[in-house]
């Protein structure tokens, strides 16, 4: 696609049960990040997927987060047992590495709201 | 650590004035640095980006950035500031080596009054 496409745009959740969210990122970009962006703060790295290198999980707040990339496509964010804490858009980019066009393209986010 | 500060949380200007964001990076090594910009209900927009070369450049919406490596800055700057600007600021870095992950300061949230 044109862009980064994120999904679902709103999820409302109750607390205790997982969610998955999605990215797609823009073609052929290797490097793939997820973001949370609680209210009225600013992004919290969570993890980095750069083609197939080991993926930097150095920002994931807890073992209850965890992401897979399928090659250099789509990525989902898993949350389990979810916490009213974990309320908050979370955002994904891709980006080219390495070159003059690095630039990290972002989706417009999906917020999720525990109840 | 490797981080971003970003030392004013909220400015606030008047239209017309002249506007400097503070960015300061922690690592020694030239990174890439980049500042982004989130309008109420948007997502994320890139204004500019340094890598190597001419440490002042040039962004969209009329502003520009000056990597000054003595002081570990990346200041971003605009000579008039519109009504249509205010938003909050993001300085970003990729730092290379072991990982190019891309780091965010906490943002500076900008006010343009009348």
């Amino acid at each position: 696609g044109a862009g980064v496409s994120q999904s679902p745009s709103n999820k409302v959740t109750e607390k205790g049960k997982d969610v998955e969210l999605r990215c797609d990122p823009i073609s052929g970009h290797t490097a793939l990040y997820w973001y949370r962006q609680r209210l009225g703060q600013g992004l919290e790295f969570l993890i980095y997927f750069q083609g197939n290198s080991a993926p930097d999980k150095s920002g994931l707040p807890s073992d209850r987060f965890s992401a897979e990339r399928t090659g250099e496509s789509v990525s989902t964010l898993t949350i389990q047992r979810t916490q009213q804490e974990d309320s908050a858009v979370y955002l994904c980019a891709s980006s080219h590495i390495g070159t003059t066009n690095t630039e990290a393209f972002f989706g417009q986010g999906t917020r999720l709201t525990v109840v | 650590a490797q981080s971003v500060t970003q030392p004013d949380i909220h400015i606030t200007v008047s239209e017309g004035a002249s506007l400097e964001l503070r960015c300061n990076y922690s690592y020694g090594a030239t990174p890439y640095l980049f500042w982004y910009v989130q309008s109420p209900g948007q997502g994320l927009q890139l204004l500019l980006k340094y890598f190597s070369g001419d440490t002042l450049v040039q962004g969209i919406k009329g502003f520009e950035a000056e990597f000054k490596r003595s002081q570990s800055s990346f200041n971003l700057r605009k000579p008039s500031v519109h009504w249509s600007d205010a938003a909050e600021y993001f300085c970003a870095v990729i730092y290379g080596g072991a990982t190019n992950k891309l780091i965010f300061g906490t943002g500076t949230l900008l006010a343009v009054q009348p």
